[in-house]
């Protein structure tokens, strides 16, 4: 099974800060691999997928980058409902698996 | 508008089994996946296996493999998943997600079933 990793687990920031999630995988997988924002009690939301195609609807304040083994997460200026647990997953082999998620606080 | 609508919680003890249903509308209900998807409390998100609507073919994580089930009625656009002999780690809210191939890029999702395991 591949493996995700995220840092870092937890960050706090500023509004308007521009903030960095990085994913890993454990081996390459090319550039399948998506990004999830999800709040307390609530289902995943698809942010960005294929590494950084934004989903529809998203704001464009969100962005992806990254191929192989490593991806990263960049939100251009934090705002107050970006809040949330962020979760990196790949969809390149069964099992898909998720990172552990990295928890976004807004200072 | 695209809708996934999950059935309500569940109390079970540890050997029972459990069905969660996962009613769809507002798409054509075989032309996505369905992919099951689960959260221990506190914990992170975990990938059960999917289902095509369309076929009814099925792949399942081999950690469930055995254990869980999953149909569909394309009469009623609804998935389902069965988890049997349930244990107490089985513990955990249980997510439907729509995809429209068999990899799991879950742009719709289900509100979630919150199963309970308990003696």
């Amino acid at each position: 099974d591949i493996q995700m990793t995220q840092s870092p687990s937890s960050l706090s920031a500023f509004v308007g800060d521009r903030v960095t999630i990085t994913c890993r995988a454990s081996q390459s997988i090319i550039r399948d691999l998506n990004w999830y924002q999800q709040k307390p009690g609530k289902a995943p939301k698809l942010l960005i997928y294929g590494a950084s195609t934004l989903q529809s609807g998203v704001p464009s304040r969100f962005s992806g980058s990254g191929s192989g083994t490593y991806f990263t997460l960049t939100i251009s200026s934090l705002q107050p409902d970006d809040f949330a647990n962020y979760y990196c997953q790949h969809s390149f082999n069964i099992p898909f698996t998720f990172g552990p998620g990295t928890q976004v606080e807004i200072k | 508008q695209v809708q996934l609508v999950q059935s309500g919680a569940e109390v079970k003890k540890p050997g029972a089994s459990v069905k969660v249903s996962c009613k769809t509308s507002g798409y054509t209900f075989t032309d996505y996946y369905i992919h099951w998807v689960r959260q221990a409390p506190g914990q992170g998100l975990e990938w059960m296996g999917w289902i095509s609507p369309k076929s009814g073919d099925t792949d399942y994580a081999s950690k469930f493999q055995g254990r869980v089930t999953m149909t569909r009625d394309t009469s009623m656009s609804t998935g389902y998943i069965e988890v049997n002999r349930l244990i107490s780690d089985d513990t955990a809210v249980y997510f439907c997600a729509r995809a429209s191939r068999w990899e799991l890029v879950g742009d719709f999702w289900g509100q979630g079933t919150l199963v309970t395991v308990s003696s």
